[in-house]
């Protein structure tokens, strides 16, 4: 399984930008990128998800390396609400289900 | 809609007692699945199924089982509880497969002592 690595965790202030990476460098060119988030005590949430091109939505956005081995989750004004466990993970389709691989994740702190 | 249900939201069990774990949504997906968290830890595929009928095992199956008779409901049977167990469990549905989001449940604890 392809696997990601991030760090166990971060910090920023509130209404800045936070940008969590992650490494995934055994990726094949078939692997999508999502990101998901566990706020604390809840099941996991998606948040975006990518396979080459930048992607923006209305949580985040997503910047994918051109080599795809990296990519980072951008929140562009981060709030206390986005304290979270964050999750960078390759997805593995196994007869077409869905076979998520998750790590430690990235635990986000927000400073007031 | 209430997406997706799990119950019941704690549980303790003694070693060697049965269980089952429901999970409902109403979302009529085709994909659900069921996984556990570990303090401090990711989430592990337990199995999944892709529709009413077809089952198939994740990456920790030993020790549980799962049914799938109907769209809504994917059951998690614990047979023989041992204290391994104790963790969280969540059930998560997708429309279909490949890259499409899945929706998670909000978790049973489950505490064997």
């Amino acid at each position: 399984d392809a696997k990601t690595t991030q760090p166990n965790s971060m910090e920023s202030n509130e209404e800045e930008p936070v940008h969590l990476p992650c490494n995934h460098s055994t990726i094949s060119g078939t692997d999508y990128i999502h990101w998901y988030r566990q706020l604390p005590s809840q099941g996991p949430e998606y948040v975006i998800h990518g396979l080459t091109s930048n992607v923006n939505n209305r949580m985040a956005s997503l910047a994918i390396a051109e080599d795809r081995k990296s990519s980072t989750l951008i929140l562009h004004r981060a709030t206390l609400r986005d304290a979270a466990v964050y999750y960078c993970i390759l997805i593995s389709i196994i007869q077409g289900a869905q076979k998520l691989v998750f790590g430690q994740g990235t635990r986000l702190t927000i400073n007031p | 809609n209430a997406g997706v249900t799990q119950t019941p939201k704690f549980r303790i069990l003694k070693i060697g007692q049965s269980m089952t774990l429901q999970c409902t949504q109403d979302m009529n997906h085709n994909y659900m699945y069921w996984y556990r968290q570990d303090p401090g830890m990711g989430l592990k595929l337990i199995y999944y199924s892709v529709g009413a009928g077809i089952t198939d095992k994740g990456e920790v199956p030993n020790g549980y089982n799962v049914s799938r008779s109907t769209t809504e409901d994917f059951p998690l049977r614990l047979e023989l509880a041992a204290p391994s167990q104790t963790s969280v469990y969540f059930c998560a549905t997708q429309r279909s497969g490949g890259k499409e989001t899945q929706y998670f449940g909000p978790g049973t604890r489950l505490l064997v002592l």
